[in-house]
């Protein structure tokens, strides 16, 4: 089955100093999701990114779906940015979503 | 309006307890998701009603019994749970799309965080 491979698998970033996180996938995709799951468990959806590039204030996200990478990028990072990012791609049957492992961000003040 | 809302928000149950989860959405979508999370790793997919017809059981136990009474709503029935059954379980939707609901996004509700003694 497909591969999703997230990196790194943990961050630790000072409030204020920008990121990027990875997601590597083994084969072609329909779509690709990014997610941030805050420390009270909510998935909270940032871009539905299946290629292209998407800005939505200090995140934004660039998939290049034909090298079978996505990366999300985090400016002037904040602390209420900590929490885990999964990247998830569909799978055209059942509309199932496999995820990564996910990055656990900290973003100390 | 993009929310899904799932009650209650905790729950304690013993192994003899039968209890459910409820899930509600309505934006209108017509596929509807149970994911079980354990701590640190990602969610993992349970269950996927399509037009409020089950289309994917991941070869859940069957102390896990979901339902689906119409398109806004979705109920996961708990009987004779296990510890190991402990967990964060979260409820989904999205558009179905034409074949298989690829293209769509999918939103999440803040999840039912589940202890069983």
């Amino acid at each position: 089955g497909i591969q999703v491979e997230q990196s790194p698998p943990d961050l630790i970033l000072q409030e204020g100093a920008n990121s990027t996180l990875r997601c590597n996938f083994s084969d072609s995709v329909n779509n690709l999701q990014w997610f941030h799951q805050n420390p009270w468990g909510q998935l909270i959806n940032l871009f539905y990114i299946p290629s292209g590039t998407k800005q939505n204030g200090r995140l934004s996200a660039t998939t290049v779906a034909t090298e079978r990478y996505s990366l999300l990028y985090i400016s002037s990072s904040q602390t209420t940015d900590s929490g885990v990012y999964f990247c998830a791609v569909r799978l055209r049957q059942g509309g199932k979503l496999i995820f990564g492992q996910g990055t656990e961000l900290s973003v100390k003040p | 309006d993009t929310e899904v809302t799932q009650t209650p928000k905790h729950l304690v149950m013993g192994m003899t307890n039968k209890k459910s989860l409820k899930c509600e959405q309505h934006m209108g979508h017509r596929a509807m998701y149970w994911y079980k999370q354990k701590a640190k790793k990602p969610p993992e997919l349970m269950f996927v009603y399509s037009y409020e017809k089950l289309s994917i059981n991941e070869s859940v136990p069957s102390r896990f019994s979901p339902e689906c009474p119409n398109s806004s709503l979705l109920n996961l029935h708990l009987h004779a749970l296990q510890p190991e059954d402990s967990a964060l379980y979260l409820c989904a939707s999205s558009q179905p799309g034409t074949s298989g609901f690829a293209a769509y996004t999918q939103y999440f509700g803040p999840g039912t965080r589940l202890t069983v003694l």
